[in-house]
């Protein structure tokens, strides 16, 4: 069954709001959550670690000020795209590993298509 | 640099065989998966591989060679339901993920 749950499985926002998305791991704790982007045809392309309870890290070109991510708890992460633009239209997927540990396989979210018009 | 060089595309018929093949840079290494992902879909892990040697799983296998720096994941009985997109992850020395950018399979009835 699925360890990782992502929602909002799609939104459709209008140019300038914000829209958040939640993961979620299932009768786990997740110290470390993972954010992916992937635009069609393409690749995952990491955006950003998130740690429970400290800052997440952002990779390179990832603007931290526009994607936020909060990991408050050990079984929930966000990813909040602020002032969101139609070029942020992608499709973003969550992940965490599991079993805990670091060379487990990652379980993804299904996923949440973002389509900003 | 961090390269994972897989087929773009890959043409096969249903109940054939497939081997996709996959290639990475050896040094940092921990270990090499593969995934399955269809269209619009998260991907979903397939296997994992750290030693030399085949690793069998019903349907599909997946071989490494560490000194060779290659791997491939062999589909055997093809089904419709196996056209997809398989992506080749290596796990490096910080247990970071690289990410190949997939070998689209198609199956031919």
């Amino acid at each position: 069954g699925a360890v990782v749950s992502q929602h909002p499985s799609w939104v459709i926002c209008k140019s300038g709001t914000s829209v958040k998305i939640e993961c979620r791991s299932l009768d786990f704790q997740a110290t470390t959550m993972f954010w992916y982007r992937q635009f069609p045809k393409q690749s995952l392309m990491l955006m950003a670690t998130s740690n429970e309870g400290s800052k997440a890290t952002y990779e390179q070109g990832v603007e931290k000020d526009k994607f936020l991510i909060n990991h408050a708890s050990l079984t929930l992460s966000t990813l909040t795209v602020t002032s969101a633009h139609p070029e942020d239209s992608s499709f973003y997927i969550c992940s965490a590993s599991f079993p805990v540990s670091d060379s487990s396989p990652l379980h993804f979210g299904n996923g949440t298509r973002l389509t900003v018009t | 640099g961090q390269n994972i060089d897989q087929p773009t595309e890959m043409t096969a018929t249903e109940g054939a065989i497939v081997q996709i093949n996959c290639t990475y840079q050896t040094s940092g290494f921990n270990g090499l998966f593969w995934y399955q992902q269809h269209a619009g879909e998260a991907p979903t892990f397939l296997s994992y591989n750290v030693l030399d040697g085949l690793e069998e799983k019903g349907r599909f296998s997946s071989f490494l060679s560490r000194s060779k720096g290659y791997s491939y994941l062999l589909l055997k009985e093809l089904q419709m339901k196996d056209s997809a997109s398989y992506l080749c992850v290596q796990m490096d020395s910080n247990y970071q993920l690289i990410w190949g950018a997939g070998t689209k399979l198609i199956i031919k009835p």
